[in-house]
């Protein structure tokens, strides 16, 4: 069960595009379309951004999307905005039946 | 509109036992799935475990298995976690979770409760 890999940070400027990995393997990420995004901003419980690899919760706006490849999924943030700062991660469904967070990605509007 | 209030949080000696519980409203409770996650401060996020809707399926992260359990009570919408045999790295926020319907995929979390082990 190791952690899925995502880059440590991530940063743009507003109005930017940046996109956010997320590594895993066969068992995990490249085996089931069930990879959820995650933000969490300091002091908060994490919120869901995204479900089954692209899919967003009512109330999440559209300049955040995902995608997978393989064993690797992505999230994207589009018109990046000062809010948006915040940890992200991502969590995948695994093979054992259990589940499996992302290393975590602290994304910074310059 | 969805709560999950966790609580049994504090600080307890290492070896020690200690339980969590998690008071569920809003949705109806004994038709999903739960989640304990962890977070030590500074970390990332850490998945515990899982038990299904009627409790009769129940899975653990490797690093807790066999020292900590997972419950629930429908009948009182409570989620719990007995954790034993407690270490320094356990030390950490511990949320509740809930799935979505018939997606294993975390929807709503709790606000967490901090378990410090430490002498």
């Amino acid at each position: 069960q190791s952690a899925l890999t995502q880059p440590a940070s991530v940063s743009g400027s507003p109005g930017q595009s940046i996109a956010i990995s997320c590594t895993g393997t066969s068992s995990d990420v490249g085996g089931y379309n069930y990879v959820s995004w995650y933000q969490q901003h300091p002091g908060e419980a994490p919120k869901l951004m995204i479900y089954e690899v692209n899919n967003r919760p009512s109330g999440v706006s559209n300049r955040f999307s995902g995608s997978k490849s393989g064993n690797t999924a992505s999230l994207t943030i589009s018109g990046l905005q000062a809010e948006d700062e915040a940890d992200y991660y991502c969590s995948s469904y695994t093979s054992s039946s259990t589940r499996v967070f992302g290393t975590g990605t602290k994304v910074t509007v310059l | 509109q969805v709560q999950l209030v966790e609580s049994g949080g504090g600080v307890v000696q290492p070896g020690r036992s200690l339980r969590l519980s998690c008071a569920a409203s809003g949705f109806t409770f004994s038709t999903y799935g739960m989640h304990w996650v962890r977070q030590a401060p500074g970390k990332g996020l850490e998945w515990v475990a899982v038990i299904s809707y009627d409790g009769s399926d129940k899975y653990y992260a490797d690093s807790v298995r066999g020292r900590i359990t997972i419950s629930r009570d429908n009948s009182k919408n409570t989620l719990y976690l007995q954790m034993n045999s407690l270490r320094p790295e356990d030390t950490a926020v511990y949320y509740c979770a809930k799935d979505l319907p018939g997606i294993p995929a975390i929807d709503y979390w709790g606000q967490g409760t901090l378990v410090t082990v430490s002498s």
